[in-house]
């Protein structure tokens, strides 16, 4: 069974500019979640998405937005980059909702000059 | 507001040692779910362990072992005999039930660095 995929595995951007990242849970995993990491900061969540709509959000501004699409797959965007946006992106997938173990992908590392 | 703490920041034994990793959380709820994570270099978590906040249970599994005590808001984990593979950024995390149900969100402590030299 595939994991969780996501690409661009790298992605150099500057800023300013916007990006889209992309991640294909697990078949049959309907939760996907998102997750940035940066050395200051660690592991922060930004969203949750389950059957297409928003369930959860972290504190991050309105520059980053997601969805999720009818096949579960999932897009986060990131409007207007800042060179603190630099970080790994992490998304994880589970079959659904609440408390259950997250299967992450190897992430997009985005690096804003 | 939920939180992690993990007090520990690098750790390095020599191969065939036990390490214990510590891991502290605060919550209001009575119901939520305490999950370890392991990030080798590549990137990518891998889960290792799942509890929920009515089973204090204890487990071993092959090296690893938790412990998991409410009293004190703990959730360490042990592994025994260390292996130079067992070298990544450990993660506790922490995952709520509030009042409109379950959700995915973790909380994360900042991870422990763990080497293991041969």
């Amino acid at each position: 069974k595939a994991g969780v995929t996501q690409t661009p595995r790298y992605l150099i951007k500057t800023r300013g500019q916007q990006v889209t990242l992309s991640c294909s849970p697990i078949s049959g995993h309907r939760s996907v979640s998102w997750y940035q990491q940066t050395p200051g900061q660690g592991l922060q969540f930004l969203f949750e998405y389950f059957s297409e709509t928003q369930r959860n959000k972290g504190n991050f501004p309105g520059r980053f937005s997601g969805r999720q699409f009818s096949n579960s797959r999932s897009e986060m965007n990131v409007s207007t980059l800042e060179l603190g946006d630099s970080a790994l992106y992490l998304c994880a997938s589970s079959v659904n909702r609440g408390g259950e173990k997250l299967f992450f992908g190897s992430g997009t590392q985005l690096s804003v000059l | 507001a939920q939180k992690v703490t993990q007090a520990q920041t690098e750790i390095s034994v020599v191969e065939k040692e036990d390490v214990t990793l510590d891991c502290v959380y605060e919550t209001r709820d009575t119901t939520y779910y305490l999950f370890w994570y392991k990030q080798p270099p590549s990137g990518e978590l891998v889960f290792l362990i799942r509890r929920n906040s009515f089973d204090e249970q204890n487990e071993i599994s092959g090296r690893y072992s938790w412990n998991f005590q409410k009293s004190t808001s703990s959730f360490n984990f042990t592994i025994t005999a260390s292996q130079v593979v067992d070298s990544a950024v450990y993660f506790c995390a922490l995952s709520e039930s509030k009042g409109t149900g379950a959700n995915s969100k973790l909380t994360f402590g900042k991870g422990i660095t763990l080497s293991v030299r041969p």
